[in-house]
């Protein structure tokens, strides 16, 4: 039972900002914002997680809306590096896995 | 810092032997967990090592089984290997829970192929 609502794809192109929304309408107060991204048959890499602030780090920003019903992680300056599989996941202390969806396919053009 | 590492990175194998992965946690890291990654059933989880002891198990059968050494390092082994098994096994340590506050960090994988 997915928790999270993707987009199963987008472009974006090269030095341009990148907007991957994500609905978890189901959220609940306990529950974090996570985001991870994986390129090809590679392990999924961790980018950036918050509960209910807005969270910037060297990699990207997440935006949660007031009501924690959906995100938006923005990738500031997308490069073809980028081109990856991001997975947005909920997840509280009660979780010990992961559960990662289809996620949305990211295709950076030049 | 140097990240999660496992050990080997890819592998075949053929059906009904038995293979062993390893897997090196981030420095202080004290939880390891356990995936398997295939294109129809996405990522699955395996197990939970914490201190050495196994806290939480995935669905999978017991030709799947794992440990962990004092240093935090694990292994996870399979044997009398399927066709099915073939997949990306994916290594994830934390510091010390696999909640939230503790961010799962992954390693590149090892890709196993059975024939």
């Amino acid at each position: 039972d997915a928790k999270t609502t993707q987009p199963p794809s987008m472009d974006c192109a090269e030095g341009r900002a990148a907007n991957l929304p994500c609905n978890h309408s189901t959220i609940s107060g306990n529950e974090y914002v996570y985001w991870y991204r994986q390129i090809h048959s590679q392990g999924p890499q961790y980018i950036i997680h918050g509960l209910k602030n807005n969270e910037t780090n060297e990699m990207a920003s997440l935006i949660i809306t007031e009501d924690r019903k959906s995100s938006t992680l923005i990738l500031p300056h997308a490069t073809l590096r980028d081109t990856a599989v991001y997975y947005c996941i909920v997840t509280s202390s009660n979780d010990y896995k992961l559960s990662f969806g289809a996620g949305t396919t990211v295709t950076v053009r030049a | 810092k140097a990240g999660v590492t496992q050990t080997p990175r890819y592998l075949i194998k053929t059906r009904g032997q038995q293979v062993t992965l390893s897997c090196s946690p981030i420095s202080g890291h004290r939880s390891v967990s356990w995936y398997q990654q295939t294109p129809g059933q996405g990522l699955q989880f395996l197990f939970e090592y914490f201190s050495e002891t196994q806290r939480n198990k995935g669905n999978f059968p017991g030709r799947f089984s794992g440990r962990q050494f004092s240093n935090s390092r694990s292994e996870m082994n399979v044997s009398t290997l399927e066709l099915g098994d073939s997949a990306l096994y994916l290594c994830a340590s934390s510091r010390e829970t696999s909640g939230p506050q503790e961010t799962q960090y992954f390693g590149p994988g090892t890709r196993l192929l059975v024939l």
